[in-house]
């Protein structure tokens, strides 16, 4: 079984560019994540997916990110216009499904290394 | 939201030592995973476990739910095993919270 896909691996961009991630999910999984990882933190949640529908964006900075999953399947992150502490790795994980009964697991990317110069 | 701790934040083994790294919630969660993060940035599942004991080879995992915690077990440690531990749990709100971490060099 495919996992997680994430393109690209790197990127390096000058700050005030835009720059757009890829992913796609494990083939059937309906419940797709963004996430952020700086440096020696750990993951913080971005933007969750439900289908095509967004659940959770709540820690997503909607002034230069934005999300879309069209059609339930692949999804894209944007940051434009870039700052320099949005460095970091950017992490796609799915998971079968959301709900509370559902005790299933999430699955991740290789995610995308982005250098804001 | 839910806050999740990590301890040690940073270990250092002998190869062939064991060890336990815990996780700490401060309310009660829907489910629980542990990765381990290789020196690549790969996350790897190790275990789901929301509650009660699983094992895997040298790896094993507790979670008491009740008491808001679970254990990861590294037994024989290899130089392979090297890298971040990370406790992950998801709340009420269906949000996804990392701990910190736990960082592990295993020394030959």
């Amino acid at each position: 079984e495919a996992g997680v896909a994430q393109s690209p691996r790197y990127k390096i961009i000058e700050k005030r560019q835009s720059v757009a991630f890829w992913c796609n999910p494990i083939s059937g999984h309906a419940t797709l994540y963004w996430y952020q990882q700086i440096l020696g933190q750990g993951p913080k949640l971005l933007i969750q997916f439900q289908n095509n529908g967004v659940v959770d964006d709540s820690q997503l900075p909607k002034d230069r990110f934005s999300a879309e999953r069209l059609k339930g399947v692949d999804s894209t992150l944007k940051i434009q216009p870039a700052k320099l502490e949005d460095s970091a790795v950017y992490l796609c994980a799915s998971r079968l499904t959301r709900g509370p009964n559902s005790y299933n697991e999430q699955f991740f990317g290789p995610g995308t290394r982005l250098t804001v110069l | 939201g839910i806050q999740v701790e990590q301890s040690p934040p940073d270990l250092i083994l002998q190869e062939g030592a064991n060890s336990t790294l815990r996780c700490n919630f401060s309310d009660s969660v829907n489910n629980l995973q542990w990765f381990h993060q290789n020196p690549w940035g790969q996350l790897i599942n190790l275990f789901y476990i929301p509650s009660g004991t699983k094992q895997n080879g040298r790896l094993s995992a507790t979670t008491v739910a009740t008491e808001r915690y679970s254990l990861l077990y590294i037994s024989s440690s290899q130089t392979t095993d090297s890298g971040v531990y990370f406790c992950a749990v998801v709340g009420g709100g269906f949000k996804t919270i990392f701990g910190a971490g736990t960082r592990l060099f295993v020394k030959a």
